[in-house]
C-alpha cells in the first residue's frame, strides 16, 4: 500500500531499556511528524520533520526523546531509558509541506507498553 | 497559543438521525481546522479541512463540517448516521500565522451510533 507504515505495531519493554520506533512515510511527502496518544494526555504533538531537519522539536517531553530521518524518507524515534510514563500509542503522520495546508496522513501506530 | 476544545467525551444517536460533534478552537490567526476519525487499534484517518473559502465543507463517508468564524467553531455534521460512523472523532486546528506546523487535538469525542 501506498500509506504511512509504522513497526513495529507492539513493543514491550522493560524499564530501563532503550527502544527505537520506526516510520516509513508516503513516497514523496518532504514533512514528517511524530505525535504520542496516551490515556491520559489525548494526542500530543512530539516533533516535526522537513527533509532531514527538524525545525520543530518542542513536544518531545524530555532528554530521553530524540528523532532522526535520514534520506528525507524513514525516520526513528529513540526512547532512551525508558520509563513507565513513557507507555502510549506512538503515530507517525507525512504530508506535502509545500504549502502548510496539507493534510497529515497518520499511520497505525507503535503501542509501546513499558513493564 | 492555539487549542481545541471538543465539549462532549461522548454523543449517542439512533441509527438515520442527523449527528452533530462539537468543535471550538482558539488562535491568534485565521485557523487551519481539521476533523479525523479513529477506528479501534488504528491510525487516524483524515475526513476533511477548512483552509479558506466556503465555510461549508464536505468530506469522507458524507460527513460535512461548517467553519463559524464568529462563533469560532467547526462542528462535523452527518444528515443521516450509520451504525458503522461509531469510532472516536479529533477535531485538530494548526494556526499558520505561528509558522508551526503541528496540529493541535482536540480530547476527542466517541460517537455512538444505536442501531
Amino acid at each position: 500500500g501506498a500509506g504511512v507504515s509504522q513497526s513495529p505495531s507492539n513493543k514491550v519493554t522493560e524499564k530501563g531499556k532503550d527502544v527505537e520506533l520506526r516510520c516509513d512515510p508516503i513516497s514523496g511527502h518532504t514533512a514528517l511528524y511524530w505525535y504520542r496518544q496516551s490515556l491520559g494526555q489525548g494526542l500530543e504533538f512530539l516533533i516535526y520533520f522537513q527533509g532531514n531537519s527538524a525545525p520543530d522539536k518542542s513536544g518531545l517531553p524530555s532528554d530521553r526523546f530524540s528523532a532522526e530521518r535520514t534520506g528525507g524518507s524513514v525516520s526513528t524515534l529513540t526512547i532512551q531509558r525508558t520509563q513507565q510514563e513513557d507507555s502510549a500509542v506512538y503515530l507517525c503522520a507525512s504530508s506535502l509541506a509545500a504549502s502548510g495546508s496539507g493534510e497529515q496522513y497518520f499511520g497505525p501506530g507503535t503501542r509501546l507498553t513499558v513493564t | 497559543a492555539q487549542s481545541v476544545a471538543q465539549p462532549e467525551d461522548q454523543v449517542n444517536v439512533a441509527e438515520g438521525n442527523p449527528l452533530t460533534v462539537k468543535c471550538t478552537y482558539s488562535v491568534s490567526g485565521n485557523p487551519y481546522l481539521f476533523w479525523y476519525v479513529q477506528y479501534p487499534n488504528r491510525g487516524l484517518q483524515f475526513l476533511l479541512k477548512y483552509i479558506t473559502g466556503d465555510n461549508l465543507v464536505k468530506g469522507s463517508y458524507g460527513f460535512e463540517a461548517e467553519f463559524n468564524k464568529s462563533q469560532t467553531s467547526f462542528h462535523l455534521k452527518k444528515p443521516s448516521a450509520l451504525v458503522s460512523d461509531s469510532a472516536l472523532y479529533f477535531c485538530a486546528v494548526r494556526d499558520p500565522s505561528t509558522g508551526r506546523r503541528a496540529l493541535t487535538f482536540g480530547s476527542g469525542t466517541r460517537l455512538q451510533v444505536q442501531p
